[in-house]
């Protein structure tokens, strides 16, 4: 069965420091990759995302990811984090069937906090 | 737009009660749903696949006698959990793939969640 590994559960920075937020999967298959956010109250969205072709994906609010297949890994990045960045970030598998996209395996997540 | 509503956001049951937690995609069709469960400082886990007008399809270890999903029309998908007990205590979430998006790399919209806590 395929699995998420993200290793920082709790990422405390200070504003505009640099963010690398780490995940591997575990699928020798195609997959599809995911990161998304979840602010305080309110429900999951999509930051960015990886199909095919360029393995640096760019989403929204400054962040990118990079798929690195052979080490099963794409780390979610930031140059400059804001306060306004805290909330918890996840990162999700989804492993194309061919008939349709399977439900997403996701991380346990990491919870971000920024320091004024 | 991609609106995705779920109902109730928090409910509390006694045990051995039922309760059925609606989603619903308020602008768009959902020929597919998703029906995930998010134990506290875990991850979501993914439960079944809603399809509408056919049966759902549950991931291993899920009970489909005790998760009851219908999919009755393509703008609502409904959890029940029959006979609650304590343990089935946990926040639910679904989400929609859009009518006629079947490839995969067509986005999932999610709903804000249920919390359920059985008494």
């Amino acid at each position: 069965a395929q699995s998420v590994s993200q290793h920082n559960h709790h990422v405390i920075l200070s504003e505009a420091a640099s963010l690398e937020l780490g995940c591997n999967y575990s699928y020798g298959g195609t997959v599809n990759l995911f990161w998304y956010v979840q602010y305080p109250g309110q429900h999951l969205q999509l930051l960015l995302k990886y199909f095919s072709g360029d393995p640096l994906v760019k989403g929204i609010k400054g962040f990118e990811a990079e798929f690195i297949k052979s080490k099963f890994s794409f780390n979610l990045r930031k140059p400059s984090v804001q306060w306004s960045d805290t909330a918890e970030y996840f990162c999700a598998v989804n492993r194309y069937s061919g008939g349709g996209a399977d439900g997403l395996t996701f991380g346990k997540g990491t919870h971000l906090i920024i320091q004024p | 737009g991609a609106v995705v509503s779920q109902h109730p956001s928090r409910v509390i049951c006694k045990s051995g009660t039922s309760v059925k937690i609606e989603c619903r995609s308020l602008d768009f069709q959902a020929t597919t749903m998703f029906w995930y469960r998010q134990f506290p400082k875990q991850s979501l886990m993914l439960m079944a696949t809603s399809n509408e007008g056919s049966k759902a399809t549950y991931e291993q270890g899920v009970e489909k006698d005790k998760f009851l999903i219908n999919h009755a029309s393509l703008t609502l998908s409904t959890l029940t959990v029959t006979s609650a007990h304590p343990e089935d205590s946990s926040f639910y979430i679904c989400s929609a793939r859009r009518s006629g998006d079947q490839s995969y790399n067509s986005p999932l919209h999610f709903g804000n969640g249920t919390r359920l806590t059985v008494t």
